[in-house]
Order: C-alpha cells, then sequence, then structure tokens
C-alpha cells in the first residue's frame, strides 16, 4: 500500500466547475500537510498547507481529518489557469522533515 | 531574492557512465533535501543534509549514488555506473528551521529540476 494515495485522474471539468480531490495517508505520525501543485515538467510549487480546522485561500479550500487519514482540496470557480497536476503531501512523521508525495492528481479545465 | 537552482538542466548520458548534479539552495536555508521523480508519479524523497551532516537516506539510494554537501552550501548528487532505469527528474529542496526568515519555516522550496535520460 501506498504511503500517500491520490485518484490519479484526469479530471476534465469546464470553466467555472468546482472540483474536489482526495487524498487517504498511511503514517498516523504524520503532522504536517500540504497541496502542492506541478505543471507539466516543472517543479512542484506549495499551494497549501493544510490544518485540522480546515483553511481557505481565494478560490481553494483545504480540510483534514486526521481520524480518518482523510484530505481533500475544493477548487471553486475553476480557471483554465488551475490546469496541472494536484500532489497531495504528508511529512514523513518524524523530524527530519521529509515528504512523502502522492502520485498527483491531473487536472484539466476546459473552455 | 533567489530560489533554488539546479545545474544542468538536462543530461543525457550512455548507461554506465557517471553524472553529477549541482544544487544551490535558498541562502539562509539550512536543509536540503533531494528527490527523485518519474513519469505519472510523485516525487520520491532520496536524502536531506542539516547544514553540512547528511541525515538520512531512502532505501531508493543504493551504492550507486551518493551525496555530499561539504560546506553548508550547495550539494552534490552523483550517480555511478548510470543504468536506464535512473533516467527520472532529480529534484532538489531547500528549508529554513529556524526563526527570521522571511519565508515560512519548514516550508519546502523545489529547484526546477535536473531531468537524467539514460540511453
Amino acid at each position: 500500500r501506498k504511503e500517500v494515495e491520490q485518484d490519479p485522474g484526469p479530471f476534465n471539468v469546464p470553466e467555472g466547475a468546482t472540483v474536489a480531490f482526495n487524498c487517504t495517508y498511511s503514517n498516523s505520525a504524520s503532522q504536517s500537510f500540504f497541496w502542492y501543485r506541478q505543471d507539466c515538467r516543472k517543479e512542484p510549487k506549495l499551494l497549501m498547507s493544510v490544518y485540522s480546522s480546515g483553511n481557505e485561500d481565494g478560490r481553494f479550500t483545504a480540510q483534514l481529518n486526521r481520524a480518518s487519514q482523510y484530505i481533500s482540496l475544493l477548487i471553486r470557480d475553476s480557471k483554465l489557469s488551475d490546469s496541472a497536476t494536484y500532489l497531495c503531501v504528508v511529512n514523513g512523521g518524524n523530524q527530519g522533515g521529509k515528504l512523502i508525495f502522492g502520485q498527483g492528481t491531473e487536472l484539466s479545465v476546459k473552455p | 531574492d533567489t530560489g533554488v537552482s539546479q545545474d544542468p538542466r538536462h543530461k543525457i548520458t550512455k548507461r554506465g557512465q557517471n553524472v553529477t548534479f549541482r544544487c544551490d539552495p535558498i541562502s539562509e536555508h539550512n536543509r536540503l533535501y533531494w528527490y527523485r521523480q518519474t513519469l505519472g508519479q510523485g516525487p520520491e524523497f532520496l536524502t536531506y543534509f542539516q547544514n553540512e551532516a547528511q541525515l538520512e537516506k531512502s532505501r531508493l539510494l543504493s551504492d550507486r549514488f551518493s551525496a555530499e554537501r561539504p560546506k553548508g552550501s550547495f550539494s552534490t548528487l552523483e550517480i555511478q555506473r548510470t543504468e536506464q532505469g535512473d533516467s527520472a527528474m532529480y529534484l532538489c529542496a531547500s528549508s529554513w528551521t529556524g526563526t527570521g526568515s522571511g519565508r515560512a519555516k519548514d516550508t519546502q522550496y523545489f529547484g526546477p529540476g535536473t531531468r537524467l535520460t539514460v540511453l
């Protein structure tokens, strides 16, 4: 079983749609949770950290359920520029800070 | 304010050759990480340094791989006797574990990567 599992997609949605990505992780010792965005052939870039209380950044909302070891990302009013791969990321559960990545969910927003 | 840089950006080599990649982290960052990413997968952790000390190595890092960060600044990753299975994007990231940085503590910032193709 992979440490971080995501639906690989692709998700093909029209502009303006709301899309949700889900992720589960296996290491209950993980303390930090993130969503990274990766454009084709580019490096991953931090989209947002995820907190137990849930957090929102504009059109993006992230939720964490520690009991279920489940993380989600909601994108509202999707734009063409949101097309990318979204990576669910958790830390390794120790003090070292290494990141464990899911395989990524590809999103394609169409006009 | 410069980000993480990596050199070269692309490397094509023949099987059996040695290759070396360089990573220059964000200047005040004390941690430096190496990851490997293959097509359709997320990055996989290889190793990390805190200052000049290599503190963790993944089981993915075979004996053919070695990484250094001699002065706690830039790092090199060397692959000896390359194999076709080594073809991947090699990503470097850095982070700051202390206080006083303008960037978020513990957030890892990635470089553009070195794409290795082994023929």
